[in-house]
């Protein structure tokens, strides 16, 4: 079945550690984006990338870091610069034909400890 | 500034009943407006969506209303089931090859048996 994989789904971190959360899709997709969820504030968007070895800061890129080397993935490393890194991260994927509809991994939890 | 608000962070409405969550927008370039329904720990799926030109769109018990003219958006859930709470964003977007959301904060709806 398609869809978008991301791990691991829990992640701990000490502070000062970088860490990379993983996002894979096998719907041929062409743009993917990563959001953040934190409670009462919605989805805000992290990064995205429209294409292959490209990609655009969202609205709260600081801290953050991507890399689209290939189609099917979208890596998330979260810096030590990220300021208050826990939270519930969700990575999602749109395609050309209907980028109306965006579809979401199952999200991955990030606790810094 | 919050371009997509969701005044009401909960909801409770008794089984059989129409829930209605609201939506209101201020950016007047948004074209494009979703609704995604999220259980804990999930990513969000898609539910409904509707395009500026109509003003409503139904799927099932669903129901998007669009009043351009009040910047305004509702969800109708007719009748309303216990497997219907779950947290309820509304997001919206403009015309672009991005087609990035802009969400809302969301709001925890639960049916009461």
């Amino acid at each position: 079945d398609g869809g978008i994989t991301q791990s691991p789904k829990y992640l701990f971190r000490k502070e000062g550690q970088n860490v990379t959360l993983s996002c894979e899709q096998n719907l041929n997709h062409d743009a993917m984006y990563w959001y953040r969820q934190d409670p009462g504030q919605g989805l805000r968007l992290i990064y995205y990338s429209q294409i292959v070895n490209d990609f655009q800061k969202g609205d709260i890129a600081e801290g953050y870091s991507v890399s689209r080397e290939k189609k099917e993935s979208f890596p998330l490393t979260v810096t030590s610069a990220q300021k208050n890194p826990t939270a519930f991260y969700l990575c999602a994927s749109t395609s050309r034909f209907d980028s109306n509809t965006i579809y979401f991994g199952e999200g991955s939890w990030l606790t810094v400890v | 500034d919050q371009q997509v608000k969701q005044n009401s962070p909960s909801l409770s409405v008794q089984e059989g009943r129409i829930s209605i969550l609201n939506c209101d927008y201020t950016n007047s370039m948004f074209d494009y407006f979703l609704w995604y329904k999220k259980y804990p720990a999930e990513g969000p799926t898609f539910l409904i969506s509707i395009s500026s030109i109509k003003d409503k769109n139904e799927d099932g018990r669903f129901t998007v209303f669009l009043n351009k003219s009040a910047k305004h958006l509702s969800l109708h859930i007719v009748p309303s089931q216990p497997g219907d709470s779950a947290v309820y964003f509304c997001a919206a977007s403009v015309p672009g090859s991005a087609r990035q959301l802009t969400f809302g904060s969301g709001t925890q709806l639960t049916v009461l048996p």
